[in-house]
Parts: C-alpha cells; structure tokens; sequence
C-alpha cells in the first residue's frame, strides 16, 4: 500500500534561520508530489507540484524553495525564514483515487 | 487560478441536527473532491464527484455535484460529535485548487 511520510512534525525556528522540510512516498513510482501550505485552521495554498526528478513548478512568489532529488523524495527549503513563513506545511501525492496528504508539520519562525 | 467560494464559514450545530455546506465557483472543473481535516493532521478524502448532478452517499453524508459542474454541496443528516472537522472542497486542475473549508462543531 502506499504511504507518505513527513517530518518533523512540529518546528520552532528563529528568523534567519534555514529550514527543510522532508516528505517521501512508499509504495509508488514517480508519483507527483505537492507542498502545500495553511494557514489556522483555513484553506490550503499550493506552493510547488513536481511531476518528476528535478522537475519543480512554483506557484506563488516566496522565500521557500523545493528540490526533488529522488523519485520518492520531495524537499522543501529556505535560506532564511521569516515569520511570515510560519503555517502548517503538507506534503501530497496524487493517486489513482484522490489525494493523499502527510500528517503535516506545524512550523513557528520566532 | 480557479477560484472556490466555501460557504458558511463556520458552522456550530448541536448533536441529531442537519446542515449543507456549499462550494461554489465560476469556473467548471472536471472533478471535485471533498476532504475533512482534523485538528493538526492532512486532509482525508472523502469523495470525488465527476458527472454533473452526479449525488454521491456515504453513509449520513450526501454530496451533489452542480449540473454544470461548477458547485457542489455537502449534507449531514443527524450530525454527530465525530462529525467536527474542517470540510474542504478541492477542484481538480494540475493540482488541488482548495477552497478556505467550512470549520464544522457538533456539540452533544
């Protein structure tokens, strides 16, 4: 069965600060991946789609970026965070029958 | 991007009630999705909708898809405690286009 994993599940960064963010799917190949992001309790905002290695679409303006160094593996990253930048991060993968999405990770920038 | 207007945003019923949530946009998708989110975990699909004035059951939850495919609405018969969560509606593009949710309390 397929599965996706992300991590951590909570962050507390200070500003400045450089973050990752890791998801990987099991039980799949060359899956699409998606990170969205949400602010409390509303809506989810597409950030970036990956089709494939090393194939990254962005979809707003903004101080993240994301990398796809394997197939199962989609990263999401920055240089320096701002508190703006604080949300719930999930990562997705698009199957036959829907969406899937990881638990998430709640990130604070202080 | 494709717009989705969620309405109402925050609901607060009491246990054995009924309540609609509705999805609306101006654009026409191909498929709609409807998730439920809880409280620090990922959305959970619930249905796809495809076909216009297609209605879809699950259990004490009915889903209709607009005959122009352009809105849908989800009801709860008799709604339960379990039943509080955030409900998304999602229209299919290259990826999900989420509308805001309506954050859904049923209080015993």
């Amino acid at each position: 069965s397929q599965t996706i994993h992300q991590w951590p599940a909570t962050l507390v960064q200070p500003v400045g600060s450089p973050l990752s963010l890791e998801c990987t799917v099991e039980g799949t190949s060359n899956p699409n991946l998606y990170w969205y992001r949400q602010a409390a309790g509303r809506g989810l905002q597409l950030l970036f789609y990956s089709v494939g290695i090393g194939q990254i679409s962005s979809e707003v303006p903004q101080n993240l970026s994301a990398s796809r160094p394997q197939d199962r593996q989609f990263i999401l990253s920055s240089k320096k965070l701002l508190l703006s930048d604080s949300g719930f991060y999930l990562c997705a993968w698009k199957g036959l029958g829907g969406y899937t999405f990881g638990s998430g990770t709640r990130l604070t920038v202080v | 991007t494709q717009l989705l207007e969620q309405s109402p945003q925050f609901l607060s019923i009491q246990e054995g009630e009924n309540l609609t949530v509705y999805c609306n946009s101006s654009s026409v998708f191909s498929s709609l999705q409807w998730y439920r989110q809880e409280p620090g975990e990922g959305p959970v699909l619930l249905v796809t909708v495809v076909t216009g004035g297609e209605v879809k059951k699950l259990k004490r939850l009915t889903f209709q898809f607009g005959d122009a495919r352009k809105d849908s609405s989800l009801h709860i018969t008799a709604a339960q405690p379990g039943d509080t969560g955030l409900y998304l509606c999602a229209g299919a593009g290259y990826a999900l286009n989420f509308g805001k949710g309506t954050s859904l309390l049923v209080t015993p």
